[in-house]
């Protein structure tokens, strides 16, 4: 079975761009979450999708976003870029109760 | 709300020596514990879970872990460490029957010197 994809891996943009990050699940997984991990404030829960429906959502502004497809794929949107973004964003599948799997991560870079 | 504090942001221990990692944990009911490990530019991986039931628990590559609800902690071991493990290891506890949604620790390094 093919473990959680996350495209691209790494990313560079200027501040106050945009940036959209994809994630695709493992199959049979109808659970999306999304984390932002950096130094200096470790892992941190950013919103979790289930069935194209935001289910929970963490302590994060406005500008970013994300959505699911029917097919559980998902993409996460950060709009006007900060410094502050710069981070590893890892994106985990699950199913019902089971733990998460996490892909590898897209290392974006705000400059 | 939960929370989980790991001891020590950083571990050293020499190859063959014994591994303990330190978590404890706050949760308002019964949790869900998990041990991951993260390697250099890869996500994080599963190496042990708590639910219910035994409260020792084994996972990959040796590790194992005990859940003790009387001190709130869910501490990492190994008996004998191999350069192999040093990577990043991460506690994270979830409310069970809620959101299942995990809170991390920020993170142990360990350091194995051969």
């Amino acid at each position: 079975k093919a473990g959680v994809t996350q495209t691209p891996r790494y990313l560079i943009k200027t501040r106050g761009q945009q940036v959209t990050l994809s994630c695709s699940p493992i199959s049979g997984h109808r659970s999306v979450s999304w984390y932002q991990q950096t130094p200096g404030q470790g892992l941190q829960f950013l919103f979790e999708y289930f069935s194209e429906t935001q289910r929970n959502k963490g302590n994060f502004p406005g500008r970013f976003s994300g959505r699911q497809f029917s097919n559980s794929r998902s993409e996460m949107n950060v709009s006007t870029l900060e410094l502050g973004d710069s981070a590893l964003y890892l994106c985990a599948s699950s199913f019902g109760t089971s733990p998460l799997h996490f892909g590898n991560g897209t290392r974006l870079t705000v400059t | 709300a939960q929370s989980v504090t790991q001891l020590g942001s950083h571990v050293s221990v020499s190859e063959g020596a014994l591994v303990l990692l330190r978590c404890n944990y706050s949760s308002s009911v019964p949790p869900y514990l998990f041990w991951y490990v993260q390697y250099p530019n890869q996500g994080l991986q599963l190496l042990l879970k708590y639910t219910t039931g035994a409260t020792l628990v084994k996972g990959i590559n040796g590790f194992e872990a005990e859940f003790k609800k009387s001190e709130t902690s869910f501490h990492l071991t190994k008996p004998s460490a191999h350069m192999s493990d040093a990577a990043e290891y991460f506690c994270a506890v979830a409310d069970a029957g809620g959101s299942y949604i995990p809170t991390f620790g920020r993170g142990t390094s360990l350091i194995v010197h051969p």
